[in-house]
């Protein structure tokens, strides 16, 4: 059973918006700090955010810092990351990930393509 | 945010040979309170995400096999695969913890 599944990746147009989404399953979710980390073709991994086990704190990237909001919903075990003012360098696949310090649990990914 | 630098970029091993990866950071990992050295190790294959191998510097994740160890303290740590086998082909990332959380660049291991 796969501990963590993204959705809500696709193509969208620099400038646009687009929300991921991270269900997680089999552990428990409300325990745990949730980070959504990225991997651009052919590249390294880059952290984008964290949000704490209850909500109290987020924290992001500089890169993402004032346009990316992260959140999530302990009662529906889901983890969300609202992207807006896309742009073409924030294209990757984007995997969420659990784990307060290290990040135990991992998604598959979900891609998401900006281009216009 | 403490920035860590992995060598080699590329790494060419022998099948059943000892693979040795470095991470550096510009900043101590350590922190005394607790005694531990907040850096992590992940294991990427080709198409799939990552997974961790070693948390702490040098805890072993249940599962994985004994041939992976994480070694070092403070700015220098090494992963060491112990004999390689074909199915230990992959990037390896270090990451820091410490403060934020950055990852190294990779170091892709592929077989001599």
């Amino acid at each position: 059973q796969v501990p963590l599944v993204e959705s809500g990746g696709g193509v969208v147009q620099p400038g646009k918006s687009l929300r991921l989404s991270c269900a997680a399953s089999g552990f428990n979710f409300s325990d745990y700090g949730m980070h959504w980390v990225r991997q651009a073709p052919g590249k390294g991994l880059e952290w984008v955010a964290v949000i704490w086990y209850d909500g109290s704190n987020k924290y992001y990237a500089d890169s993402v810092k004032g346009r990316f909001t992260v959140s999530r919903d302990n009662s529906k075990n889901t983890l969300y990351l609202q992207m807006n003012s896309l742009r073409a360098e924030d294209t990757a696949v984007y995997y969420c990930a659990a784990g307060s310090y290290y990040f135990g649990y991992w998604g598959q990914g979900t891609l998401v393509t900006v281009s216009s | 945010d403490p920035v860590v630098t992995q060598s080699p970029d590329s790494l060419a091993v022998s099948l059943g040979e000892r693979a040795t990866i470095n991470c550096k950071s510009n900043q101590s990992l350590f922190y005394s309170s607790n005694n531990k050295n907040y850096l992590a190790w992940y294991q990427q294959k080709p198409g799939q995400p990552p997974k961790m191998l070693i948390y702490w510097a040098s805890t072993r994740q249940s599962g994985v096999p004994d041939r992976f160890s994480g070694s070092g303290s403070g700015t220098d740590f090494t992963l060491t695969i112990s004999s390689l086998q074909a199915e230990d082909v992959a990037v390896y990332y270090c990451q820091q913890y410490y403060r934020s959380y950055t990852f190294g660049q990779g170091t892709k291991l592929e077989i001599k």
